[in-house]
């Protein structure tokens, strides 16, 4: 069965500090997505990052980039200098049912950068 | 992007009644799905909603709880039926990316009392 882990529950770091956020998954599918989300405190879901599992490459996106291990089955995202506005919940999430679109979400880690 | 909005943004309800949400994306889609998140909980899938057919529920979900409705391509509704403070929760509507996953809606914040 399709299973997302998110071990962090909440991290609280200071600006500037980079933070790295863990997510582990387990999958049968031999190809599939995942993704990141971002929910800040206003609690709208913000999409983030899709990945597909042919591509093992690091991602890069400003402050943000994310390591995909497919041999570990992990999908960690790091932000480097963390600001304040990166206050949230991040949830990462896997596709299920044979399907791409429907997702399951891991618990989220509930991410606290202090001034 | 799709752009989706949902009504109301928020509400409190009693015991036993029941709310129906609203939820509009600016374009045509095949498929809008409904999800819970519980009071710091992650999110869970409700059902997937296709127009001119019935909507799909997920394990632990079911018609009569958490009717359904799907009208045409830009619309779909969810109605939280004889409520307990047990479905105090955020109620999102998704709609699918073509590349792969969903866009989200702003949510539902349900408090039962």
């Amino acid at each position: 069965a399709q299973k997302v882990t998110q071990a962090q529950t909440e991290i609280s770091v200071v600006e500037k500090e980079d933070v790295t956020l863990d997510c582990v998954y387990e999958t049968r599918d031999t190809t599939y997505y995942l993704f990141w989300y971002k929910q800040p405190p206003s609690g709208e879901l913000v999409f983030l990052i899709r990945r597909n599992s042919f591509d093992e490459q690091n991602e890069i996106s400003g402050r943000y980039s994310w390591n995909f291990q497919k041999s570990t089955s992990s999908f960690n995202f790091t932000i480097t200098a963390s600001q304040v506005v990166d206050s949230a919940v991040y949830f990462c999430a896997l596709p299920f049912g044979g399907a791409t679109n429907k997702l399951i979400f891991g618990t989220g880690t509930l991410l606290a950068v202090q001034p | 992007s799709a752009v989706i909005s949902q009504k109301p943004s928020r509400d409190i309800c009693q015991r036993g009644t029941s709310l129906t949400i609203q939820c509009q994306v600016d374009s045509q889609v095949t498929m809008m799905f409904w999800y819970r998140q519980q009071p710091g909980q992650s999110l869970t899938l409700i059902a997937t909603a296709n127009q001119g057919s019935e909507a799909t529920y997920e394990s632990g979900f079911v018609i009569d709880k958490f009717p359904i409705s799907r009208p045409n391509l830009t619309f779909s509704t969810l109605t939280v039926s004889n409520m307990s403070p047990e479905d105090s929760s955020i109620y999102l509507c998704s709609v699918e990316d073509p590349r792969g996953g969903q866009y989200f809606g702003p949510g539902t914040r349900l408090t039962v009392t």
